[in-house]
């Protein structure tokens, strides 16, 4: 199986920090890579697939990037809204797996 | 846009098997277009995918649970459930349903806890 190591497993920021969230896979996946938002209580929400890209609807302060064995997911200016956990995912081999999380805090 | 809305007992006793429900809303199973997903996950802890399933009935599964899991789906319902046999109190978690195999939508999720 693939492992991802999520690093920090926790931060405390404050409104208006920059945040940058790493995940590091013990092989190479390509691009195959997504992060997920998940607030206390409820389902995770993707923000961004295939490293980079996007969801429609996420606002553009967030934003991945990375290929091969190093991604990194970057909030510019943390909002009150954006305290969670964030979680990558491989889905490049079988079975796909998740990072361990990492939980973003009020400073 | 696509909704999906898990269903079933919030109690299983130590043993028995784990059956869930995910019905899809404002899409169809049968386009051909996504697997359809179940994860995991324990109270506290991260996530766990479990397996997920093709409309045609093709299965691929998580090995560390894969002796236990029974994932099948019946089109005609716009339904996909979740078999987990032999269940102990290590399967206590929120379990969710979600689309594809990069998952998006979720379900909101349900709690099913192992206890006699």
């Amino acid at each position: 199986d693939i492992q991802m190591t999520q690093s920090p497993s926790s931060l405390s920021a404050s409104v208006g920090d920059r945040v940058t969230i790493t995940c590091r896979a013990s092989q190479g996946i390509r691009n195959d890579l997504g992060w997920y938002q998940q607030k206390p209580g409820k389902a995770p929400k993707r923000l961004i697939y295939a490293a980079s890209s996007l969801q429609s609807g996420v606002p553009s302060r967030f934003s991945g990037s990375g290929s091969g064995t190093e991604f990194t997911l970057t909030i510019s200016s943390l909002q009150p809204e954006d305290f969670a956990t964030y979680y990558c995912l491989q889905h490049n081999s079988y079975p796909v797996t998740f990072g361990g999380g990492t939980k973003v805090e009020i400073k | 846009q696509v909704q999906l809305q898990e269903s079933g007992p919030g109690l299983v006793k130590p043993s028995q098997t784990l059956s869930l429900t995910c019905t899809v809303s404002g899409g169809s199973i049968s386009s051909g277009d996504y697997y359809w997903s179940w994860i995991r996950q324990p109270p506290g802890k991260g996530l766990e995918w479990i397996g997920y399933i093709y409309y045609s009935g093709s299965t691929y599964y998580n090995p560390s649970l894969k002796s236990r899991v029974t994932i099948s789906v019946d089109t005609s319902k716009n339904q996909f459930s979740l078999k987990l046999s032999s269940v102990t109190a290590a399967d206590t978690a929120v379990y969710y349903c979600a689309r594809g195999d990069t998952f998006d939508p979720w379900g909101q999720g349900t709690l099913v806890t192992v206890s006699s």
